[in-house]
């Protein structure tokens, strides 16, 4: 099984609303990530996991809470999100996180809309 | 910040012809994926180089690379309609632990 998923597909959402995203993969990896990507650019990293210890986080503003329960799920928990937050979310992950980077595997993302 | 810069940022062919799409780079790599992206899905990997190979194939994927110019190429041959995507270049430099995505080419086959 070399797949993610994630859900919901597509998310709508008020500014004062909590809401979350999930991210599964089986295939042992031991890496998970979340990107962001706005239309016509490219991803950009919000955070890794690695080992499920958040190793990396890109300055990420706190209404993006991150959450690695165990080795297969990663959650995105949202809080008071603005407008500018809407884009595509990307979960992605590959066997670990080590001195160079393995190939990634991605879900299909969520299309969040903030309004 | 972008590692990566893309040209063409767009190219539209007719099938069957060849797609050549470029990838520069900043500082010096560990190795260089390329992604293929269909509108609004996942990124979909291709192909990785390390720094110290030259040349890779992968079915009608040929990827070059070149560290003393810091620069990628990808090569489609024979491309299909179902080639329409965007592509991305991701390079993984330093002890960065991450992947950092070039500003992508978006290809369109005509049929």
């Amino acid at each position: 099984d070399t797949e993610v998923t994630q859900t919901p597909k597509h998310l709508v959402m008020g500014m004062t609303n909590k809401k979350s995203l999930k991210c599964e993969q089986h295939m042992g990896h031991r890496a998970m990530y979340w990107y962001k990507q706005k239309a016509k650019k490219p991803p950009e990293l919000m955070f890794v996991y690695s080992y499920e210890k958040l190793s990396i986080n890109e300055s990420v503003p706190s209404r993006f809470s991150p959450e690695c329960p165990n080795s297969s799920l990663l959650n995105l928990h949202l809080h008071a999100l603005q407008p500018e937050d809407s884009a595509l979310y990307l979960c992605a992950s590959s066997q670990t996180v080590g001195r160079t980077q393995e190939t990634q595997y991605f879900g299909p993302g969520t299309r969040l809309l903030v309004l | 910040s972008q590692q990566g810069e893309e040209d063409p940022q767009a190219l539209s062919i007719q099938e069957g012809e060849n797609a050549t799409m470029n990838c520069s780079y900043k500082t010096s790599i560990n190795n260089l994926q390329w992604y293929r992206q269909n509108s609004g899905r996942g990124l979909v990997h291709l192909i990785l180089i390390r720094s110290n190979e030259r040349e890779k194939h992968s079915g009608r994927l040929r990827v070059t690379l070149d560290t003393s110019k810091k620069s990628s190429s990808l090569l489609i041959t024979a491309s299909r309609a179902a080639d329409t995507a965007s592509y991305f270049c991701a390079t993984d430099f330093g002890s960065a632990r991450q992947l950092t995505f070039g500003s992508g080419t978006q290809l369109t086959v005509l049929p």
